[in-house]
Parts: structure tokens; sequence; C-alpha cells
């Protein structure tokens, strides 16, 4: 399968600062990425819908000016968590997927810590 | 009632046993499924995908899809303790609608 990298992989930052998360497709050209947020024991909760050089399509109860979504590239895309409060402390995955979307390749995830 | 239903578990077998992962659904618009293991602290990596009703085999797995029950099962034969993770069951209605997911079964085999 296609290699998806995130970076970083585990952060912590104080309540008010803003973190920024790097998702890469290494190996292919990622039409559309996927950012989703997983709380312990719980399933993976898709947030956004972002295709390379256009604007974000968040789901329903997401913050668009709070979670910033720039796909700039096939191969990049990130998230900045704003004015981070520790209620956004959780487990951000992204996807990369090509033209379909039935067959996504994840990242690592990244652990985002708020104190 | 939820879009997909899945058991939280956990589902503890010893190694070599054979595992029953099941998922139900509501919407009979799905058309795909699939099957990703997810091990702590990581993101999920994709096992299985089906289109069609009936069996997929790859290996020690084998992936199911019933749609006149709307429900799909993925068999792992001769567990191992590397096959000890969470594995969630994912759906689409389409191949460019999003993927909605089960809350996952962690499964422990132990030696």
């Amino acid at each position: 399968g296609a290699v998806v990298s995130q970076h970083p992989s585990r952060v912590i930052c104080k309540s008010g600062t803003s973190v920024k998360i790097e998702c890469r497709s290494l190996d292919f050209q990622a039409t559309t990425m996927f950012w989703y947020r997983q709380f312990p024991k719980k399933s993976l909760m898709l947030m956004a819908t972002s295709n390379e050089g256009s604007k974000a399509t968040y789901e329903q109860g997401v913050e668009k000016d709070k979670f910033l979504i720039n796909h700039a590239s096939l191969t990049l895309s990130t998230l900045t968590v704003t004015s981070a409060h520790p209620e956004d402390s959780s487990f951000y995955i992204c996807s990369a997927a090509g033209p379909t979307y039935d067959e996504q390749y994840f990242g690592p995830g990244t652990r985002l810590t708020v104190t | 009632q939820k879009e997909v239903e899945q058991d939280p578990g956990p589902l503890s077998v010893p190694e070599g046993a054979i595992v029953s992962l099941n998922c139900t659904y509501s919407n009979s618009a799905f058309q795909y499924f699939m099957w990703y293991r997810q091990y702590s602290r990581k993101g999920p990596e994709l096992l299985m995908y089906t289109y069609s009703s009936g069996n997929k085999e790859d290996g020690r797995f084998t992936a199911q899809v019933d749609k006149s029950s709307k429900y799909i099962s993925l068999f792992i034969r001769d567990s191992q303790p590397s096959d000890s993770a969470t594995y969630l069951c994912a759906m689409s209605a389409g191949n460019t609608d999003k993927l909605i997911f089960g809350t996952g079964t962690r499964l422990q085999v132990f030696p």
C-alpha cells in the first residue's frame, strides 16, 4: 500500500497557542486528503476533506476557523489547530486517496496534548 | 441507530485460533467495504477491500460481505500474537463518498 507520513508524531503545547501538523503522501499523488480525529476507544471521526488547490470541506460541527486545512500540493496537506485548548487534545490522523476514496492510506497519527 | 455497528470487544483468543470479527450496517446504499488494522498509537492500515457480496481471501485473512443481511465479517485463521490490534470496519456508498467507520474491535491473541 501507499505510504503516508505525519509530522510531528507527538506534540505538547500550551493553551492558546497554535499547532501545525503535516501530512505527506510519499509515493503517490493524493488528489484528496482527509483529516480525522480519534478519541480513546472511539472510532475515527472525519473532520474535513481537502482537495489539492481548493478549500477544504468540513464536516458538520467542525469549526473551520479553528482547524485550518491547507492542501497546497498533491503530496502535502497541513492541519493547524489555532488557539488550542485542552479539549482539543486528541489523536489526529490524516489519510490520502487518489481520485476515488474507497482505498485510503492512513498516516501514523499525531498525538496532541494541550496543557 | 448508528450507521455501522461493531462489537468493541475486547476479544481474547489463544494463538492458532480462528477469529471472527463482524460489523452490521443500516444503510443499504453502502457498496464498498474495508477492514483496517490499527496498532496502539498508530494509524489504521488497510487489510482488506471488497466491493461485492461474497468472500475475498488474502493469506490468513478472509473478508465476507452479505449485502442482503447488511453484515460483513473478517476471519483470521491461525491467529498470531502479532495480530493483537484493533480492527475497524469501514464502508462507503460510492468511491467518492466518505468512509463510515465502526468503533473497532480490540483483539488480543495470547501465546
